[in-house]
């Protein structure tokens, strides 16, 4: 079964630009899947979908300062000029036919 | 636009039940996938079930096969999860979610989610 991992934590200034990593597991390196972002006691909200190619769609009104690509079995959400409501948990999620699969999720902090 | 309302959490003692609702609106519910997933209190998401346009497949975690029933009424934009033999662990907010079309896919909008609270 997929395994998808993702850094517990990751912090960068205001204004700067941070990479977050999803890494797939061995064999399921084909593997398309979607960005969700949580902020601090809301639901989650769908970012983009992220195939193996980099071509990635993204959900309504999801500003230009999010970007997905992809290399291999990782797949990365950009996000440049970073904001203080970027400051969330970003999960990433993958899918079957009969089974979601999400990564642990990456806790971003804005310093 | 896309609207997910769910309803129906609360407190519940180890073994009770609970039924949970979502109330879809902005888009064709009859032609969407639906899923429940849930979030433990600090803890990431979990995948509970999937059910597909008609109700005629559906899918569900180990952890809560045989406990939870799935299901929805396209007349009514509303998907359902009926939640048996509650355990501690099924403490959690739960989100109905949307796929991006018919089949599975990835999840294109969240509900705000309804918090159950399973505990003596």
């Amino acid at each position: 079964q997929v395994v998808l991992t993702q850094s517990p934590s990751a912090s960068a200034s205001l204004g700067a630009s941070v990479k977050l990593t999803c890494t797939l597991s061995s064999g399921h390196s084909s593997y398309a899947i979607a960005w969700h972002q949580q902020q601090p006691e809301k639901g989650p909200r769908y970012l983009m979908k992220l195939d193996s190619d980099g071509s990635h769609i993204k959900g309504d009104g999801m500003p230009d300062r999010f970007s997905g690509s992809s290399s291999g079995a990782e797949r990365y959400l950009t996000i440049s000029s970073l904001q203080s409501e970027d400051e969330a948990d970003y999960y990433c999620q993958t899918w079957g036919t009969d089974i979601h699969v999400f990564g642990g999720g990456t806790k971003l902090t804005v310093l | 636009q896309v609207q997910l309302v769910e309803s129906g959490g609360g407190s519940v003692k180890p073994g009770g039940s609970l039924r949970l609702s979502c109330a879809a609106s902005g888009f064709t519910f009859s032609d969407s996938y639906m899923s429940w997933i849930r979030q433990a209190p600090g803890k990431g998401l979990e995948w509970v079930s999937d059910i597909n346009t008609s109700g005629s497949a559906i899918y569900y975690a180990d952890s809560v096969k045989g406990r939870f029933t799935i299901s929805r009424d396209n007349a009514k934009k509303s998907l359902y999860l009926q939640m048996n033999s509650l355990r501690a662990e099924d403490t959690a907010v739960y989100y109905c979610a949307k796929h991006c079309r018919s089949t599975s896919c990835y999840i294109d909008y969240w509900g705000q989610g309804t918090l159950v609270t399973v505990s003596s």
